[in-house]
């Protein structure tokens, strides 16, 4: 059974640098295929893609968010984290982590799974 | 980047009415998209991927299709727990969500 759980401070300031930690179980991060990502969601708005980490280390980040974001991994104790730095009010939302499979099977199949119950994040001074 | 968008943006249906939904990519994106559901208050749930494959446990009620550009998902026989926001997502280069269609009730 997969399950993801998403830890983080809460509240933050402006300028400062959000670290959050993807919890998970039922998976591992380094068996092919499998990865995680990082989407949030402002309070009654839609849902952003941030970032994914994969089984061979490759990273990805959404471009909109220049390179204000990392993502990375502790494989051994199933974990994922994300780090986005220079946090202000837009960062305001519920985070969540997502299992992440891709599979080929004569067509690319690559798709968020399992989800986290999300974890809160409030930029304010 | 490749742009989602997602029409009508919300929906007054009925128990029993077939629902369809619609996704225009910006760029062809093949079948490389899935489809999600989200209820209040909860996280949002696979329910199609490859833009026609339903996700284990789906009820067949959920069909998606297309290809391309236009995406299309249909909920035959609506009922009252399918009431929720639905997002596509492309993922042929990266990653980029709708931005949502609301089912309400009439």
């Amino acid at each position: 059974q997969v399950t993801l759980k998403e830890s983080g401070p809460g509240i933050l300031q402006p300028s400062h640098t959000l670290s959050l930690t993807c919890s998970f179980s039922g998976f591992s991060l380094s068996t092919y295929g499998m990865g995680v990502s990082w989407i949030r969601q402002p309070s009654g708005k839609g849902l952003e893609w941030l970032a994914s980490i994969w089984w061979n280390g490759n990273t990805y980040n959404n471009p909109s968010l220049k390179s204000r974001l990392t993502v990375s991994k502790d494989t051994s104790n199933n974990q994922a984290f994300l780090k986005v730095t220079s946090v202000d009010t837009a960062d305001t939302a519920t985070y969540y982590c997502a299992h992440t499979q891709y599979t080929y099977y004569g067509y690319t199949y690559d798709y968020f799974d399992y989800w986290g119950q999300g974890v809160m994040v409030t930029v304010s001074s | 980047n490749t742009v989602m968008t997602q029409s009508p943006t919300s929906m007054f249906i009925s128990v029993g009415d077939r629902v369809t939904m619609n996704c225009k990519a910006s760029q062809n994106v093949g079948t490389n998209v899935d489809w999600y559901q989200q209820k209040t208050g909860q996280s949002p749930k696979l329910l199609i991927y490859g833009a026609s494959n339903r996700y284990t446990g789906v009820p067949d009620r959920f069909t998606g299709s297309g290809s391309g550009t236009d995406f299309t998902l249909t909920i035959s026989n609506m009922q009252a727990e399918d009431l929720a926001v639905y997002y596509c997502l492309q993922y042929n280069y990266k990653y980029t969500f709708g931005a949502g269609t609301k089912l309400e009730l009439k």
